[in-house]
């Protein structure tokens, strides 16, 4: 069975912080990784997507890298803002068209 | 660009009545759009896929005449919750996959939040 999951569940941070969020999967026949972030009550944005033959990709202060072998993505978030605070997803893309959502990590960045 | 959107963005109704919801790709033609829900404090489930032109492929244990997919044309997709129950309560999000892209790349709506009395 294909699952993502995510550690940790949830964290609070002081501003200026770096940050390494994690995501596992199962099934490492995985074609693609994206990180998403979502705010309360809206729909998702997409971070940053790697593809199965890509270790890492970089957009701004995140990071994204990915390891098939071991089955796991971090997202590396450099100096958090308060703005930062959201809910952060990662979703596993296979070859069926199908995004496997992990559990996500809520984060909340104070001042 | 790629751009989807989603209509109502938030619902309220009666027990036992029908919803509609709309997903339109405003700037490009998706071949494919997927129905997820999630439940507060919840990941994104994925409920179905939906081909323009064809029959909507579910998933297990979504039932299909409850929730009904209709993907009419390449930038519109609708989904009907049929005697809506309190129990379908949920935010529900629409995904749109451009036809000139590869799996995996979806964009996503900003979501519609049914509550069901």
């Amino acid at each position: 069975k294909q699952e993502v999951t995510q550690i940790p569940a949830a964290l609070s941070v002081p501003e200026g912080e770096n940050l390494v969020l994690n995501c596992s999967f199962t099934d490492s026949a995985i074609y693609n990784l994206q990180w998403f972030r979502q705010d309360p009550g809206k729909g998702l944005t997409s971070l940053l997507l790697i593809q199965s033959s890509q270790r890492e990709q970089t957009s701004g202060r995140l990071n994204a890298s990915l390891d098939k072998s071991s089955g796991r993505s971090t997202l590396y978030i450099a100096a958090s803002q308060p703005g930062d605070s959201a809910t952060y997803l990662c979703a596993g893309g296979y070859n069926t068209d199908k995004l496997i959502f992990g559990t996500g990590t809520r984060l909340q960045v104070f001042p | 660009g790629a751009v989807v959107s989603q209509h109502p963005s938030w619902v309220i109704c009666k027990s036992g009545t029908s919803v509609k919801i709309e997903c339109r790709s405003l700037d490009f033609q998706a071949t494919t759009m997927f129905w997820y829900r999630q439940f507060p404090k919840q990941s994104l489930m994925l409920m179905a896929t939906s081909n323009e032109g064809s029959k909507a492929t579910y998933e297990q244990g979504v039932e299909k005449d409850k929730f009904l997919i209709n993907h009419a044309s390449l930038t519109l997709s609708t989904l009907t919750v049929t005697s809506a129950h309190p129990e379908d309560s949920s935010f529900y999000i629409c995904s749109a996959r451009p036809g000139t892209s590869g799996f995996g790349t979806q964009y996503f709506g900003p979501g519609t939040r049914l509550t069901v009395l």
